[in-house]
């Protein structure tokens, strides 16, 4: 089946700095990448997806990035705010796309 | 659209009993989702419906029980519960399309098991 690995599990930026968190995952088959972020006490929020026939996606701040040869992808978080501390999942799509494999997590702090 | 909603929001249960964790979402998606949250463990699928009347099991599946009788309700189902089922758990729903959807989750149940 498959696996998600997510690197770093923790991860200390200073306000400003970009942060970056990689995800690998092992079947072929997956074709939907999302990225949540979660909150201390929150459910986990979308902040971003990726399909498999598209190598980057950005939303202001926020860019992913898909190297379906390698098997991974990355979220990238540009000029960090202290509202950026969460934490940050990876997920991919199995089966028909109806259910996700998560990583387990990077915790995201962002240093005034 | 309230979207997806969990009931109770907290629970504490004793070694041994069983309860029921409801789950509803008024967007019409077909599929629902439940999964657990433990510490340093991400999201882990406990088990999972494509539609009404239509049940399969995820990763964890052991001591819970799922029915789906109608596209808005998911409620999951602890059998006889063990301190190792403490954890938080979130149900989840998204539509079925051409193209994989977004998953959308609801506020989660902390649940305690003594």
């Amino acid at each position: 089946g498959e696996n998600v690995e997510q690197h770093p599990s923790t991860l200390s930026v200073q306000e400003g700095d970009s942060a970056v968190i990689k995800c690998t995952y092992s079947d072929s088959a997956s074709n939907y990448f999302p990225w949540y972020k979660q909150e201390l006490g929150k459910r986990p929020q979308l902040i971003i997806d990726i399909r498999s026939n598209v190598g980057e996606k950005k939303d202001q701040r926020i860019a992913v990035t898909l190297n379906k040869t390698a098997k991974h992808f990355s979220l990238h978080i540009t000029e960090t705010q202290p509202e950026d501390s969460a934490v940050y999942f990876c997920a991919a799509s199995i089966g028909y796309g109806q259910n996700f494999v998560f990583g387990p997590g990077t915790r995201l702090s962002v240093l005034p | 659209n309230a979207g997806v909603t969990q009931t109770p929001k907290f629970q504490v249960l004793k070694t041994g009993q069983s309860m029921t964790l409801q789950c509803a979402q008024d967007m019409n998606h077909e599929y629902m989702s439940w999964y657990r949250q433990d510490p340093g463990m991400g999201l882990r699928l406990i088990h999972y419906s494509v539609g009404a009347g239509i049940t399969d099991q995820g990763e964890v599946p052991n001591g819970y029980n799922v029915s789906r009788s109608t596209t808005e309700d998911f409620p999951l189902r602890l059998l006889s519960a063990a301190p190792s089922q403490t954890s938080v758990y979130f149900c989840a729903s998204n539509r079925r399309g051409g193209a994989t959807d977004t998953q959308y989750f609801g506020p989660g149940t902390r649940l305690t098991v003594l």
